[in-house]
């Protein structure tokens, strides 16, 4: 079965400083992985995505993710934080069961931003 | 614009009571999701849909029941089985095929009174 582990509950950031959020995943096929992005009281919003090819995506808000398959990781970068990025983040990772498409997420890393 | 509507954004349930939470997308995806998320916890399936008529259980469906009478509807009671219902309800969908990311309504919170 498919997993997700972000080992960071919280992570702080300067303001201005750059981030990385981590994510290891396990899948025994090739992974179909997501970055979400949850405000407080609010839905996820995706963030980006990897189906294959570069090893390295970007997304929306600067954000970029790198896939390292001798890691299993799916690490979350910005090289400059603004205080808008404070938020849950949310890795997942996409599988088949039963013939069906699901997500299973991480338990998620809340980002805070100081001044 | 096209969307995921989830209501209400608060319920409150009683006691021994089934409450239902609605779920309605114009995004003509044909499979939906509902999740539940407790604070530390992330995510959790509860039941999802590829096409009508059709649902299947998740990872902690107990105490939850679906339907999927319309393609742009997926609505999950919250029956009274359900012994800590209080958390964070999120519905999704997307096209349902394997790796398409999927698109989450605002949510409704459920406390019990």
């Amino acid at each position: 079965a498919q997993s997700v582990t972000q080992p960071d509950i919280h992570i702080t950031v300067s303001e201005g400083a750059s981030l990385e959020l981590r994510c290891n995943y396990s899948y025994g096929a090739t992974p179909y992985l997501f970055w979400y992005v949850q405000s407080p009281g609010q839905g996820l919003q995706l963030l980006l995505k990897y189906f294959s090819g570069d090893t390295l995506v970007q997304g929306i808000k600067g954000f970029e993710a790198e896939i390292k398959r001798s890691q299993s990781s799916f690490n979350l970068r910005k090289p400059s934080v603004h205080w808008s990025d404070a938020a849950e983040y949310f890795c997942a990772v996409g599988a088949l069961n039963s013939g069906y498409s699901t997500l299973t997420f991480g338990k998620g890393t809340m980002l805070l931003v100081s001044p | 614009d096209g969307g995921i509507t989830q209501s209400p954004k608060y319920l409150f349930r009683k006691e021994g009571q089934n409450v239902t939470l609605s779920c309605e997308q114009n995004l003509n995806h044909d499979a939906m999701y509902w999740y539940r998320q407790d604070p530390g916890q992330g995510l959790r399936l509860i039941y999802y849909s590829q096409i009508v008529n059709d649902f299947q259980k998740g990872d902690i469906a107990e105490g939850y029941s679906v339907s999927r009478e319309k393609k742009e509807s997926f609505p999950l009671t919250v029956t009274s089985a359900q012994k800590n219902p209080t958390a964070f309800y999120l519905c999704a969908s997307n096209t349902g095929g394997l790796g398409q990311p999927q698109h989450f309504g605002d949510g409704t919170r459920l406390s019990i009174l």
